[in-house]
Order: C-alpha cells, then sequence, then structure tokens
C-alpha cells in the first residue's frame, strides 16, 4: 500500500482565501484523523471519522473549519476564509482500529499570508 | 489539558549512548504508544504497550509502563545520527477513540 495520501503538500494562500487540504486513507482502514501540528500548541486533534462518519469535531477552532468524508477512500478539510493564525501543518492519519497504531500522511505545510 | 508531558524537551548526545526519554500522563489509558517524527515528515509509530503489560521490546527500543505513576519511558539503545527526531508519546485516556499527544522530546545524536 502507497500508506497515506495528503495533498498539496505545501500551500500558501492570502488571508481570505478558501484552502482545501485532500486526504486518501489505507484503504481498509476505518477510522481517520485529522491533527494540526504547531510549535505553540503541538500536535492537536481536530477531528475524526470512523466509517465515514464524523464522531467527535470538539477539536475544530472555528466554524471556518470543516472535514467532509463523502467515500471510505477520501477526505478533505476546508478552511474558509483562511487566516495568518492557520498556518501550520495539517496532517491526516488512519487506522483500522480507533486505539491502535495511527499511520501519518506527509502532512500539508500551509501558509496564510 | 489532557496530553501527556514528555521529558526532557530535548536531548543531545553522541552516537553509540543511550537515550532515554519519559512520559507523563494524567488519567486511566488503555494503551500508550510512542511515535518518531523526522524533520518535515509525518509521525511514525514504533511501539504499543497495553496497560496491563509492564516492558516491551522492539529492536533496540525498549518502553516501560508504570500505570501506578502514570508515566512510561523509552529507551534507545546504541543510538546512530538517524535516530535524530522527535518523539512522542500517546496516550488514548478511556474516555474516547482518539489518543492525545505528548509535546515531544526532540533527540540529537552526534555522529
Amino acid at each position: 500500500d502507497a500508506g497515506v495520501i495528503q495533498s498539496p503538500r505545501h500551500e500558501v494562500t492570502e488571508m481570505g482565501q478558501e484552502v482545501t487540504l485532500r486526504c486518501k486513507p489505507i484503504s481498509g482502514h476505518d477510522y481517520l484523523f485529522w491533527y494540526r501540528q504547531t510549535m505553540m500548541r503541538g500536535l492537536e486533534l481536530l477531528i475524526y471519522f470512523n466509517n465515514n462518519v464524523p464522531i467527535d469535531d470538539s477539536g475544530m477552532p472555528e466554524d471556518r473549519f470543516s472535514a467532509k468524508m463523502p467515500n471510505a477512500s477520501f477526505s478533505t478539510l476546508k478552511i474558509q476564509p483562511s487566516e495568518p493564525r492557520d498556518s501550520a501543518v495539517y496532517f491526516c492519519a488512519s487506522s483500522f482500529i480507533s486505539q491502535e497504531t495511527q499511520y501519518f500522511g506527509p502532512g500539508t505545510r500551509l501558509l496564510v499570508l | 489539558s489532557q496530553q501527556g508531558e514528555e521529558d526532557p524537551q530535548a536531548l543531545s548526545i553522541q552516537e553509540g549512548e543511550n537515550a532515554t526519554m519519559n512520559c507523563s500522563y494524567k488519567t486511566s489509558i488503555n494503551n500508550l504508544q510512542w511515535y518518531r517524527q523526522n524533520s518535515g515528515r509525518g509521525l511514525v509509530h514504533l511501539i504499543l504497550i497495553r496497560s496491563n503489560e509492564r516492558e516491551k521490546h522492539s529492536g533496540r527500543l525498549r518502553v516501560t509502563l508504570d500505570t501506578s505513576k502514570k508515566s512510561s519511558s523509552l529507551l534507545i539503545t546504541a543510538s546512530r545520527a538517524a535516530d535524530t527526531a522527535s518523539y512522542f508519546c500517546a496516550t488514548d485516556y478511556n474516555t474516547g477513540n482518539q489518543f492525545y499527544f505528548g509535546t515531544g522530546t526532540s533527540l540529537t545524536v552526534i555522529p
């Protein structure tokens, strides 16, 4: 398997623009997690899905953030409108069982100017 | 915060030496995991230890878990320059399905 795939790997955008991050989990994994990593706050869980259904989105910082998982092989994290403080590395991870090993993608490095 | 805390925040050692890093957490857990993150990369799973286990080995890695002290340690023996990375502990906490990651220990192994 190719592992968790994220795109784009780097994104530079201007404040106010919409940003869409994409993730393809490992085939057969039924849990998908979105994390944000910054120097100040470390690695934060934003939202996770089980069988394409959002289970806990309490980590989503604001209504500007939204996530979807239309099918088992694709998820998006959208920020609209983006702000400079959203600049971070966003990781997607998937797992077969929720409390077992998570497999992380390479991350999307987002810079909002 | 439900995050675990790693200690030390940064560690620098010579190649061949052993590296020990610690993780403390706050509430009961089902299991605890250790992950490695190389600069600019995603996290990679190293080892999982369950709450009913006290010690686990994987290659040059040795993990201990003391549930009475709510702490875990990761020992890397005979360190190599390639071990240079940040190391994170992740705890599940019985309350949910997600993991909470600690703040990480940055390890530098000097050749």
